[in-house]
């Protein structure tokens, strides 16, 4: 059982725009800054947002992060064929000194 | 080129130990805060163990205890020591850098797998 509650799954044709949902509590993402990763089969996971939406070199401004209270998304523009993987959001806890996770949302790209 | 390899995975028996290393190049190791963080088989991620820049560690109620985390920073060196092992510490285990703080981890290696089983 995740600490933050992601969607299972996820789905939407190229092109379209897709949002992944991320929902905490007051302890992380409602004193914390969000985190998402992104997780191909086999791979380790890439961060792919930070400090809510902010995004490290190299990853296109089709994603973007967002957070408001406790809870926080993702959002994916333009999507294409080879998004396809499973997004993971997870943030600061302070109960326990150390981050949470989301359980992982698998997105598919119909 | 950032990196970071996992290395000593493998299969043990329950209540055994293991020593996982990471071998960090390509960045400035000592700088960082650097932290264990764990994939179950059904996928789920858990954060295992950190070691600040100061020496500082810190573990879930789930590893402490039983792990203990070190590194050496002349030789750009994490470890992982794992006590007592249990069945649910069956997963991959990714030594991951904090580079961005606040828990966002930029860099991370492949991994390796424990499994632990009778």
């Amino acid at each position: 059982q995740s600490v933050l509650a992601q969607p299972p799954s996820a789905s939407g044709t190229p092109g379209q725009r897709v949002t992944i949902s991320c929902s905490g509590g007051r302890s992380n993402i409602g004193s914390n800054t969000v985190n998402w990763y992104q997780q191909f089969p086999g791979k380790a996971p890439k961060l792919l947002i930070y400090n809510n939406h902010d995004r490290p070199s190299g990853v296109p401004d089709r994603f973007a992060g967002s957070k408001s209270g406790t809870s926080a998304s993702l959002a994916i523009s333009g999507l294409q064929s080879d998004d396809e993987a499973v997004f993971y959001c997870s943030a600061w806890d302070d109960n326990l000194n150390g981050p949470v996770f989301g359980g992982g949302t698998r997105l598919t790209v119909l | 080129e950032e990196q970071l390899v996992e290395a000593g995975g493998g299969l043990v028996q329950p209540g055994g130990s293991l020593r996982l290393s990471c071998a960090a190049s390509g960045f400035t190791f000592s700088d960082y805060d650097m932290h264990w963080v764990r994939q179950f088989p059904g996928k789920g991620l858990e954060w295992v163990a950190l070691i600040t820049t100061d020496g500082d560690t810190h573990y879930p109620d789930s590893v402490k205890g039983r792990f203990i985390i070190s590194r050496q920073n002349v030789n750009t060196s994490l470890y992982l020591q794992m006590n007592s092992l249990r069945d649910g510490d069956t997963a991959v285990y990714f030594c991951v850098c904090e580079g961005f703080g606040m828990g966002a981890f930029d860099i991370w290696g492949p991994g390796t797998m424990v499994a632990v089983s009778s």
